[in-house]
């Protein structure tokens, strides 16, 4: 068990330009988050995934961002035509779903659009 | 609608000392209480938590919280600091009810002097 992977690390594009994250959740955890964190404050809940199914995307994720989770392993997050607004740590967490279970965090996924 | 305060922004304490974060939530339910740890440029560490049972829970590092119902809060405490506790926490708040989506409190900036 290697834990929650994202990659890349850091990610410094232009604005308008596309951008893709990947987060490997440790395995056989069926449910994977995403979530948001801006210089100062906690992180803010983006979306979710039950398996492959995309259960609930919050008001924060505009039409610009899609995330995916193909064959419930995987997961990945895009942002189309970046905004400076757009900077920041984007976490993923993986749990096993199921009553009394913690989210894991990955080490996050820092984006700065300049 | 669920909710956490934390409303310390920054703790300075010398090292050896005690050290406490505040921590008050908002939950329709019976709420799932967490508190992570974050070093600079990193992910969230779980600290420890609390679904049910005794309310007094000890997490890792020598950590431990104190849930109290009637107050709506979930206190951090460690009884000595190390250098090493320098770090940035965060209370959050969730449950089965909302499928265990996290809400984070702003965090807790915590500074150890030597």
């Amino acid at each position: 068990d290697t834990g929650v992977s994202q990659d890349p690390r850091h990610k410094i594009t232009k604005r308008g330009q596309n951008v893709t994250f990947r987060c490997d959740p440790i395995s056989e955890h069926n449910r994977l988050y995403w979530y948001r964190q801006t210089l100062g404050q906690g992180p803010e809940f983006l979306t979710y995934f039950q398996n492959e199914a995309q259960l609930e995307k919050s008001r924060l994720l505009s039409d610009r961002f899609s995330a995916e989770r193909p064959k419930g392993s995987f997961s990945t997050l895009e942002i189309q035509r970046t905004e400076q607004g757009d900077s920041a740590m984007y976490l993923c967490a993986s749990s096993q779903g199921g009553v009394d279970t913690e989210a894991f965090f990955g080490q996050g996924t820092r984006l700065t659009v300049v | 609608a669920q909710s956490v305060t934390q409303p310390d922004i920054h703790i300075t304490v010398s090292e050896g000392a005690s050290l406490e974060l505040r921590c008050n939530y908002s939950y329709g339910a019976t709420p799932y209480l967490f508190w992570y740890v974050q070093s600079p440029g990193q992910g969230l560490q779980l600290l420890l938590k609390y679904f049910s049972g005794d309310t007094l829970v000890q997490g890792i590092k020598g950590f431990e919280a104190e849930f109290k119902r009637s107050q709506s809060s979930f206190n951090l405490r460690k009884p000595s600091v190390h250098w090493s506790d320098a770090a940035e926490y965060f209370c959050a708040v969730g449950g089965p009810e909302n499928d265990y989506k996290l809400s984070f409190g702003a965090g807790t900036t915590v500074t150890v002097r030597a």
